[in-house]
């Protein structure tokens, strides 16, 4: 079965940076595009970044250009997501999904910006 | 960046009933890269339908997607207790790929 298991949220200070992870199993993960998405408390779904099989290819959303970068290391079956100069809006539910089609995500890692 | 219109914000429907739900992107979305997803209260997305009409992997054939360039419908023929929830579109043609703001639907 296909699992994506993200970690690597909690609190940080205004200004602080932290790094996501997420873990796959069940697929060959080095064959497809991977994807972050985020969800404050009760908004809907964001699109961040995505990358593509080698890490070649990433592209943002604006809010997230110029202070997070999307990685991938295959061997590990695992992708990351790196944000700095965090702020409270960055507050919210951070998802990996598989693709460009999102047909699986993880439970999310919560970040939570706050002094 | 594509910004992506649903419409109505709130539908208020009963089981059995047929619904449509819209979304109108402000410019057309590359070879019908389009998805609709479902989310429950407390549960990560569900991806329902891919490429503008394709289902996904599990989905029952009550939900059915349609539409190209810049204006894309999702019906579910027959509402099932099951399917009260909120459902967003997303485009993937363009990046920044982008959300709808969602559709809730409640029940009557």
């Amino acid at each position: 079965e296909v699992y994506l298991v993200e970690s690597g949220g909690g609190l940080v200070q205004p200004g602080g940076s932290l790094r996501l992870s997420c873990e796959a199993s069940g697929f060959t993960f080095s064959s497809f595009w991977m994807t972050w998405v985020r969800q404050a408390p009760g908004k809907g779904p964001e699109w961040l970044a995505n990358i593509n099989q080698d890490g070649s290819q990433k592209y943002y959303v604006d809010s997230m250009k110029g202070r997070s970068i999307i990685s991938r290391d295959n061997a590990k079956k695992s992708l990351y997501l790196h944000i700095a100069s965090l702020r409270a809006e960055d507050t919210a539910l951070y998802y990996c999904a598989k693709g460009n089609r999102m047909d699986v995500w993880g439970q999310g890692t919560t970040v939570t910006v706050s002094s | 960046e594509i910004v992506l219109t649903q419409s109505p914000g709130t539908l208020s429907l009963s089981p059995g009933e047929r619904v449509t739900l819209s979304c109108r992107a402000s410019q057309n979305v590359r070879s019908n890269l389009f998805s609709w997803y479902q989310q429950k209260p407390g549960q990560a997305p569900r991806l329902l339908i891919t490429d503008a009409s394709s289902r996904a992997t599990g989905i029952p054939d009550r939900f059915s997607g349609s539409g190209s360039g810049t204006d894309f419908t999702l019906t579910i023929s027959r509402l099932e207790p099951e399917d009260f929830a909120v459902y967003y579109c997303q485009q993937f043609g363009s990046a920044p790929n982008s959300f709808g703001q969602g559709t809730k639907l409640e029940l009557k």
